[in-house]
């Protein structure tokens, strides 16, 4: 059974740039969320998605946004980047139920 | 509010010495409590789980936690660590409001040879 996918595992971006980050969950889960590891402010919530739909949101600004795909693959857009967004960003997959999530090896955003 | 609390930040031991890492959380009712692994550049991985039922919780890689409501702990255990088992350790709850995790801050766990 394949795991969580994350792509790309690495980006450098520069200041003012757009990125888009990409997850493929577990096949059968239906939900996605996002996080955001910084060595500072550890692991902060993003949002998750649940068939399609944001089902809930952390406390990121509008530039950071999201969405899921009828497959359930799911990706996140960073606009308007700024140094303080390099951070490892980490999906995880669930089956919607409070039964633990899955990670992805995440992807690595560095910002110059 | 809902919170978990890891109140070491780094954690030396042995190989081969037992392990113990704390949790706290505050919480009304019985907590959904996670443990996770984090291996240097990678991702999490779930090492042990609790919902309700029986408090002693035994996990992967021979990693348990016990489940203490008097005290509002969630402390993981291992009787003999392996240099493998080097790595950030995080506790979770999840939040009843919306399902999310909340997460404590790590424990970095380095093993002397």
């Amino acid at each position: 059974k394949a795991g969580v996918t994350q792509t790309p595992r690495y980006l450098i971006k520069t200041r003012g740039q757009q990125v888009t980050l990409s997850c493929s969950p577990i096949s059968g889960h239906r939900s996605v969320s996002w996080y955001q590891q910084t060595p500072g402010q550890g692991l902060q919530f993003l949002f998750e998605y649940f068939s399609e739909t944001q089902r809930n949101k952390g406390n990121f600004p509008g530039r950071f946004s999201g969405r899921q795909f009828s497959n359930s693959r799911s990706e996140m857009n960073v606009s308007t980047l700024e140094l303080g967004d390099s951070a490892l960003y980490l999906c995880a997959s669930s089956s919607g139920q409070v039964d633990g999530y899955t990670f992805g090896s995440g992807t690595r955003l560095t910002v110059v | 509010a809902q919170s978990v609390t890891q109140p070491d930040i780094h954690i030396t031991v042995s190989e081969g010495a037992s392990l113990e890492l704390r949790c706290n959380y505050s919480y009304g009712a019985t907590p959904y409590l996670f443990w996770y692994v984090q291996s240097p550049g990678q991702g999490l991985q779930l090492l042990l789980k609790y919902f309700s039922g029986d408090t002693l919780v035994q996990g992967i890689k021979g990693f348990e936690a016990e489940f203490k409501r008097s005290q509002s702990s969630f402390n993981l255990r291992k009787p003999s660590v392996h240099w493998s088992d080097a790595a950030e350790y995080f506790c979770a709850v999840v939040r009843d409001s919306n399902y999310q995790l909340i997460w404590g801050a790590g424990t970095k766990l380095i093993i002397k040879p």
